[in-house]
């Protein structure tokens, strides 16, 4: 059953669709960013991070946007898939080496 | 490559009772952190071992407590069982007391009764 998940922001989308999830973050302080998926019984899953050096950060299918002026974080998923239905969480942290601090989470639930 | 294992998977207890979690990082990881995630909520940061040595620390009481064995590996302790630490226990591994990359495992399910 689920074991995360209830009572979240939902974005439904159509399969092929493109998706963005948003996210505001709380620190000014804070200069790097993780993007993390988390399908039911099961950890987070890294996808991708970037720098508060960097507005812009391609990886596979995916695409992180900062925009440090209004303290944004968006994650924009390509062609998305039945297999991206999970629930993504954005985190924030001053200096890579210190506690991640977690969003709320949005619940991404892709339509085939 | 084993990724982070974490042991039991589910486990429920009685309020004031006492429970240890157990966690192995991923390979070439020396570093390991722990959180706790309530339903519908993203993880919270509850502490951080590195070098056998808690390193940082989130807010949370004093009845949570850990231990960084020579192997890396690493238990989370909660004493004085309350029912509000019913949640998902998360365990995450990474070199060098990053967070960047943080691999973590599944988790161990704990319900206060």
């Amino acid at each position: 059953g689920e074991s995360v998940g209830l009572h979240l922001p939902t974005l439904s989308v159509q399969e092929g669709d493109n998706s963005i999830i948003n996210c505001a973050y709380s620190n000014s302080a804070s200069d790097y960013f993780i993007w993390y998926k988390q399908e039911s019984g099961k950890g987070p899953q890294f996808i991708i991070d970037i720098r508060s050096n960097m507005d812009k950060r391609q990886g596979q299918r995916v695409t992180v946007l900062l925009n440090k002026t209004v303290k944004h974080l968006s994650l924009q998923i390509a062609a998305t898939q039945p297999g991206d239905s999970a629930v993504y969480f954005c985190a924030e942290s001053v200096g890579a080496g210190n506690m991640l601090t977690f969003g709320g989470g949005t619940r991404l639930m892709v339509k085939p | 490559d084993a990724g982070v294992t974490q042991s039991p998977t589910h486990l429920i207890k009685t309020r004031g009772q006492q429970v240890t979690l157990r966690c192995s990082p991923k390979s070439g990881h020396d570093t390991v952190s722990w959180y706790q995630q309530a339903l519908g909520q993203g993880p919270q940061f509850i502490f951080q071992y590195y070098e056998e040595e808690e390193r940082q620390r989130g807010n949370f009481p004093d009845r949570f407590s850990g231990h960084q064995f020579p192997n890396y590996s690493s238990e989370l302790n909660v004493n004085a069982l309350l029912l509000g630490d019913s949640a998902l226990y998360l365990c995450a591994s990474s070199f060098g007391q990053g967070t960047e990359k943080l691999f973590f495992g599944s988790g161990t399910q704990l319900s206060v009764l």
